[in-house]
């Protein structure tokens, strides 16, 4: 079936330095990812997203890439600053859905 | 900024007692989302909802669960029996068309006792 998983549990980065979070997902149909930042106690926040036809798309601080060769996708966040620290999720769909289908979760802690 | 709401912020009920879950979409959204995250795990699937139908649900959506639009402006979630195991984090999203990012509201606390 399908799936989407993070590498790693937790990620802790000092200020800013800049932070990689990375997530493999196995669906080949996949053509649509998303990256969430999800603070506690609060829903999913949108961070950004990316089709499929790029493989690099840039925000405020924060870029996404996506390697459709090996199924990978990261998030790549500048000058972390405290305010970063969260759970970052990963999600994907494929065309002819709008469900997303969720990672596990990624906690990044910005230490002082 | 327009942004999804939802009410209660938390919800305490006993065991095979009904719920209902309430959420505002933001206001020129076409679809609407169901999703829940039990303490701990990731964010699951439940109920996409569009035109006034279901468009898609998962496995999670049994009988016990139903949607409805009464309004212009609700999107609510009801379980008519709740159990043990549906106490979660309940989010309702939305979306416009044709923009696929789905914007989440904060999340009801359902605690079933």
């Amino acid at each position: 079936g399908e799936s989407v998983g993070l590498h790693l549990p937790t990620l802790s980065v000092q200020e800013g330095d800049n932070s990689i979070i990375n997530c493999a997902y196995s669906n080949s149909a996949s053509d649509y990812f998303i990256w969430y930042k999800q603070e506690s106690g609060k829903g999913p926040q949108f961070i950004i997203d990316i089709r499929s036809n790029m493989d690099k798309r840039q925000g405020q601080r924060v870029t996404v890439l996506l390697n459709k060769t090996v199924k990978h996708l990261s998030l790549q966040i500048a000058a972390t600053q405290p305010g970063d620290s969260a759970v970052y999720f990963c999600a994907e769909n494929h065309t002819g859905r709008r469900a997303l289908t969720f990672g596990s979760g990624t906690r990044l802690q910005v230490q002082p | 900024e327009p942004e999804v709401t939802q009410t209660p912020s938390h919800q305490v009920t006993q065991m095979g007692q009904e719920v209902i879950l309430r959420c505002v979409p933001i206001s020129n959204h076409l679809y609407f989302y169901w999703y829940r995250q039990i303490l701990g795990q990731k964010v699951e699937f439940l109920v996409s909802f569009y035109n006034n139908e279901i468009s898609e649900k998962s496995e999670i959506f049994d009988d016990q669960f139903s949607v409805e639009r009464p309004d212009g402006s609700n999107f609510t979630l009801k379980i008519r029996s709740t159990k043990l195991e549906d106490s979660a984090m309940y989010f309702c999203a939305s979306t416009g068309t044709p923009a696929y990012e789905q914007y989440f509201g904060p999340g009801t606390r359902l605690t079933v006792t």
